[in-house]
């Protein structure tokens, strides 16, 4: 159990409609990553916050949007789904800032666009 | 651009021999960190190895070992006396360049699935 928390586990939905998913870092981090994992691929990363602020941004869409809130848990939030958007979203965090400390993810939450 | 690249997208090793997946990475900086994360079948990432670039020695966690070429830009990761449960996926990642207010994060590659046979 890494101490990363993340909800739902699945989550089907339609196309066009919007979904939130959430994150519980462990306790004491105060960075939080996203990242999307398609089919088989590698992760990539989307967003990062860091006590509250954006901090550094990766190929998000401009149709997802994320924050963190002053309890550190975060929030993604997936707006006018399409089928592409189908993967497993990881959030993932870390004590500090930057590296080189170790990301510890959550299992992930898997979206099934149809 | 960083890039991480796994030229391996699949490996198979024997049951309690050795196998050696590859990773070569590119970046500007002059110090960073490398990592081996494990991806089994529950979709769980968990941390395998950590090479830190300034650091000459081979990181070494019992079974798992790295074969860190800092100028070659190499970072391959040794599986020894392999088990049915090191089959998983494989993804070697390296740390991004701090942006200017200090931030980075991880570059992934596209990972090797590892099948081990009994």
């Amino acid at each position: 159990d890494s101490g990363v928390t993340q909800t739902p586990k699945h989550l089907i939905t339609a196309t066009g409609q919007r979904v939130t998913l959430r994150c519980s870092p462990r306790s004491g981090d105060l960075s939080v990553y996203w990242y999307q994992q398609s089919l088989d691929q590698g992760l990539q990363f989307l967003i990062q916050y860091y006590n509250g602020e954006e901090r550094a941004k990766g190929n998000i869409l401009e149709r997802f949007s994320a924050q963190q809130f002053p309890d550190l848990h975060s929030e993604l939030n997936l707006s006018s789904l399409e089928l592409g958007d189908s993967a497993l979203y990881f959030c993932a965090s870390s004590v500090g800032l930057s590296g080189p400390g170790e990301l510890f993810f959550g299992e992930g939450s898997r979206l099934t666009v149809l | 651009a960083q890039t991480v690249t796994q030229s391996q997208p699949e490996m198979s090793v024997q049951e309690a021999e050795t196998v050696t997946l590859s990773c070569t990475y590119d970046t500007s900086e002059s110090d960073y960190y490398l990592f081996w994360y494990k991806q089994p079948p529950s979709r769980q990432m968990i941390l395998v190895i950590r090479q830190e670039a300034y650091k000459q020695q081979n990181a070494t966690e019992n079974r798992f070992s790295v074969n860190f070429q800092k100028a070659a830009k190499s970072f391959s990761l040794k599986i020894s006396d392999s088990q049915l449960g090191d089959a998983a996926m494989y993804f070697c990642a390296s740390t991004s360049p701090q942006d200017q207010t200090g931030a980075n994060n991880l570059f992934f590659g596209t990972g090797t699935r590892l099948t081990v046979i009994p």
